[in-house]
C-alpha cells in the first residue's frame, strides 16, 4: 500500500531563517506530487505540482520554491521566511493527472 | 470561473442530527468531485468521490450525489456522532487534471 510521509510535523522558526519541509511517497512509482498552504481558518491553497522528476510548476508567487530531486521526493523550501509564512502545510499525491488526491499528516509552520 | 462553493461554517449539530453541507462547482465539463474530512490536526482523508453525473458516493454513513443539473455534490448524513467533528472540504479535480480546486471548508461540531 502507498503511504505518504511529512516531516517535521511541527517547526517553529525566526522571521528571516531558512526553510526546508520534506515529503516522501512510498509504494508507488512517478506519482504527481502537491505541496498546499492552509492558513488558519483558511481553505487549501495550491502551491507547487509535480508531474515528474525536476518538472516544478509554480500556482502563486512567492518566496516559497519546491523541488524534487528524486522520484518519490517534493521538497518545500524558502530562503527567507516571512510571518505570512506561517501555516499548514499539506503535501499530497496522485497517480498520474486526474486521480483522487491522497495527503500527508502535514507540517504546521510557525514564524515568529 | 472554475471554482468550488461550499456553505460557510461553522455548523453545530447535536447527536443523531442530520446533516447537509451544500457545495456546488462551477467548470466547463463535468469534472469528478469530491469530499476529503480534516480531524482536527491532522490532514486530509478522502472520504467519498463521484466520477461522472448521477453518481453517488459514499461512506462511513455520508453520502453525496453529483448533479448536473444544479451542479451541485451536497454532502449528507442521517444521523452525526460526536466523531465527525472535523472541517468538511468538497473539491474538484481541473480539466488538465493536475489540479485540484477546493472549496473554503466547513466546521462541523457535533454536541453529544
Amino acid at each position: 500500500s502507498q503511504t505518504i510521509h511529512q516531516w517535521p510535523a511541527t517547526l517553529v522558526q525566526p522571521v528571516g531563517s531558512p526553510l526546508s519541509l520534506e515529503c516522501t511517497v512510498e509504494g508507488t512509482s512517478n506519482p504527481n506530487l502537491y505541496w498546499y498552504r492552509q492558513a488558519a481558518g483558511r481553505g487549501l491553497q495550491l502551491l507547487f505540482y509535480s508531474v515528474g522528476i525536476g518538472q516544478i510548476s509554480s500556482e502563486v508567487p512567492q518566496n516559497l520554491s519546491a523541488s524534487r530531486p528524486q522520484d518519490r521526493q517534493f521538497i518545500l523550501s524558502s530562503k527567507k521566511l516571512l510571518l505570512s509564512d506561517s501555516g499548514f502545510y499539506l503535501c499530497a499525491w496522485s497517480q498520474g493527472s486526474g486521480g483522487t488526491q491522497y495527503f500527508g499528516p502535514g507540517t504546521r509552520l510557525l514564524v515568529l | 470561473g472554475n471554482s468550488v462553493t461550499q456553505m460557510e461554517g461553522p455548523v453545530t449539530l447535536s447527536e443523531e442530527a442530520f446533516l447537509t453541507i451544500n457545495c456546488t462547482y462551477t467548470a466547463t465539463g463535468y469534472p469528478s468531485l469530491f469530499w476529503y474530512v480534516q480531524y482536527p490536526g491532522e490532514g486530509l482523508q478522502l472520504l467519498l468521490k463521484a466520477t461522472k453525473a448521477d453518481d453517488k458516493g459514499s461512506n462511513k454513513g455520508f453520502e453525496a450525489t453529483y448533479r448536473k443539473e444544479t451542479t451541485s455534490f451536497h454532502l449528507e448524513k442521517g444521523s452525526v456522532q460526536v466523531s465527525d467533528s472535523a472541517v468538511y472540504f468538497c473539491a474538484r479535480i481541473s480539466n488538465t487534471g493536475n489540479q485540484f480546486y477546493f472549496g473554503t471548508g466547513t466546521s462541523l461540531t457535533v454536541i453529544p
